[in-house]
């Protein structure tokens, strides 16, 4: 693994379904983030970990879960996907910590949801 | 409230020069950062202000005004590849990245 990834590339599922996109990072970030980003709409932040064990909610965090077991993963889970989910999601890391450097994020290669 | 504005879209020419203006309204700041997006992928980072002034990085550079809320990246010789949306991010304080809804550049030959 190299950098941030993402699990699946694209998915279509159904409505009511429950569903869980996968991001995994092996650069030993504390901070790791999952945004969505609609036309038009640029990205707005869901759920963010500032380091392992702890997990706090963003702008558009309704419907959406997170956990942050370890380090490396930050999986979202949706518990019963509505329509409006549809989205690309992309997964982020940062180094964290208090210099503002630290904050640049990197980014996973995004998942593609539809939900029908 | 928290507020980046950038404009919707610009076009320019193959080889001239473009600036992207951002104007930014964020509760604490702990720097301001520039991102790229290419069609169909993810952002990638392309600078990194902390101070007021000019940061130079080959063709791109990225201006700071911490008191006027103002930040803009500079693109020289653009070149086709540079068609992209670039993204203005200042980070609060609370060190969350602010996004603006991006500047889509469109270049022609």
């Amino acid at each position: 693994i190299a950098g941030i990834t993402q699990a699946p590339t694209s998915q279509i599922l159904a409505a009511g379904r429950r569903m869980t996109l996968r991001c995994t990072q092996d650069m030993r970030h504390n901070a790791m983030y999952w945004y969505r980003q609609d036309l038009g709409l640029g990205l707005r932040l869901i759920h963010y970990s500032n380091t392992a064990g702890t997990t706090g909610k963003g702008e558009v965090p309704d419907g959406y879960s997170v956990s942050r077991a370890n380090t490396d993963d930050f999986p979202l889970t949706l518990a019963s996907a509505v329509p409006s989910q549809t989205s690309v999601y992309f997964c982020a890391s940062s180094r964290g910590g208090g210099a503002a450097v630290y904050n640049e994020q990197f980014f996973g290669p995004g998942t593609r949801l539809t939900v029908l | 409230g928290q507020n980046i504005d950038q404009p919707t879209e610009m076009t320019a020419t193959e080889g001239a020069i473009v600036q992207i203006n951002c104007t930014y309204q964020t509760s604490g700041f702990n720097g301001l950062f520039w991102y790229q997006q290419h069609a169909g992928e993810a952002p990638t980072f392309l600078s990194y202000n902390v101070l007021d002034g000019l940061e130079e990085k080959g063709r791109f550079s990225s201006f700071l005004s911490r008191s006027k809320g103002y930040s803009y990246l500079l693109l020289k010789e653009l070149q086709m590849k540079d068609s992209a949306s670039y993204l203005c991010a200042p980070a609060d304080s609370n060190y969350q990245l602010i996004w603006g809804a991006g500047t889509k550049l469109i270049i022609k030959p």
